[in-house]
């Protein structure tokens, strides 16, 4: 059980276009949903904490309206990176936890964005 | 805030016992996540420490001490697969982990 899926799992576009990341928990319920990237050999970065049917609570110097985040659902959320250049390119984690509190996090297989 | 400190790289050798050390300053602490990570794939969770002492999962076990600021992962009988990056995460007063850089661990045989 506990098993989160993103999609696509690579992507490359062109430096202008939006680019929509999708998050899901399959076999459960997530009650909350972070968004990490991660530069390489780095650290995960955390970007932004979403829980469902509410607004993102996105980390210091995260730009909300470059990355927009929708958690419609308890299974869903998506990440749209908006006019991406090159400097977004990087590897994008999601991960969902079953309950606020209890924090072990499921992590998604990650997606490759570059862009070109 | 909080800080997180282990080492960049390790190596060491098939079938031997390595330990990864990890110290962090944080304000609130409820309980310390160690990771591993194969390139260009999602974090496994291995651990979760809330407690001072060992627990021992496997060939893995994992170590925390509060009062100190330090925990450590041991590896033992490590396998050629076992080379990965191992990332080490403090969960504080908001429940939200902050993970380490992560530590690079190389196995030759």
């Amino acid at each position: 059980g506990a098993v989160v899926s993103q999609h696509p799992s690579r992507v490359i576009c062109k430096s202008g276009t939006s680019v929509k990341i999708e998050c899901r928990s399959l076999d459960f319920q997530a009650t909350t949903m972070f968004w990490y990237r991660q530069f390489p050999k780095k650290s995960l970065m955390l970007m932004a904490t979403s829980n469902e049917g509410s607004k993102a609570t996105y980390e210091q110097g995260v730009e909300k309206d470059k990355f927009l985040i929708n958690h419609a659902s308890l299974t869903l959320s998506t990440l749209t990176v908006t006019s991406a250049h090159p400097e977004d390119s990087s590897f994008y984690i999601c991960s969902a936890s079953r309950a606020s509190g209890i924090n072990e996090q499921f992590f998604g297989p990650g997606t490759r964005l570059t862009v070109l | 805030g909080q800080n997180i400190d282990q080492p960049t790289e390790m190596t060491a050798t098939e079938g031997a016992i390595v330990q990864i050390n990890c110290t962090y300053q944080t304000s609130g602490f409820n309980g310390l996540f160690w990771y591993q990570q194969h390139a260009g794939e999602a974090p496994t969770f291995l651990s979760y420490n809330v407690l001072d002492g060992l627990e021992e999962k496997g060939r893995f076990s994992s170590f925390l001490s509060r009062s100190k600021g330090y925990s450590y992962l041991l590896l033992k009988e490590l396998q050629m697969k076992d080379s990965a990056s191992y990332l080490c995460a403090i969960s504080g007063g908001s429940y939200i982990p902050t993970f380490g850089r992560g530590t690079s661990l190389i196995v030759h045989p």
